[in-house]
């Protein structure tokens, strides 16, 4: 099974400081993800990629910047953290091909507080 | 606007009963729909995906069926465990690749108690 990783499980930030949220897998699959869910709302995403060295914005960006240096690692940076973007954050990487075969594998998320 | 809705917002039922939980959206196009299970405090994991009009797909317990005309989705639970309290997520995506978006609803909280 795949195996997505997230570091660290809960996070707590002061306003104004930088965040970084890493995620890792090691299936070498090629697209990655970050999603933010908040009570009441379905996950939106923030940040894709399609490979190392990719990243492209999601529905909402702002505020965040991502990093996939390599195939294994995509990181969501928050450069000036605001309570706004206190969360759950989770990453989930797919392989792209035939929806009936095509999967998603989610991390366990990060909860993030901005105090 | 929220184009993936789904009911109840929570549910509890008695272990052993059946439960269905309900999809409507408004995304297109709808090229496929997924149910995940999101136990608490834990990633979502996917339960079944349906593609064409009128699909229906079973997996073990679950099962599931979508109408693309009305653009409507349920999730049947037969003779539920506690194991099977969690959150259940319509997600609606709208290519056929990994290229399109993923419209997620908010999900329904399911309550299974002996």
């Amino acid at each position: 099974e795949a195996a997505v990783t997230q570091s660290p499980r809960n996070k707590v930030a002061v306003t104004g400081g930088k965040v970084t949220l890493s995620c890792n897998q090691t299936n070498n699959h090629n697209n990655m993800y970050w999603y933010r869910q908040d009570t009441g709302h379905g996950l939106r995403l923030i940040h894709y990629s399609y490979g190392a060295g990719s990243t492209e914005k999601g529905d909402i960006p702002d505020g965040y910047k991502a990093s996939r240096p390599s195939q294994e690692n995509f990181s969501l940076i928050l450069e000036l953290a605001t309570p706004s973007q206190t969360s759950v954050y989770f990453c989930a990487s797919g392989v792209p091909g035939e929806i009936s075969n095509e999967r998603l594998f989610f991390g366990h998320g990060t909860k993030l507080s901005v105090l | 606007k929220t184009q993936v809705e789904q009911s109840p917002q929570s549910l509890v039922v008695r272990q052993g009963e059946n439960c269905v939980l309900q999809c409507n959206y408004s995304v297109t196009p709808d090229n496929h729909l997924r149910w995940f299970k999101q136990d608490t405090g834990k990633g979502l994991v996917s339960l079944t995906v349906l593609v064409h009009e009128n699909d229906k797909t079973s997996n073990g317990r679950y099962s599931a069926t979508l109408d693309k005309d009305a653009k409507h989705s349920t999730l049947h639970i037969t003779a539920t465990l506690l194991d099977d309290t969690a959150t259940y997520i319509c997600v609606v995506g709208d290519r056929g690749s990994a290229l399109g978006r993923l419209h997620f609803g908010a999900g329904t909280q399911l309550i299974v108690i002996p």
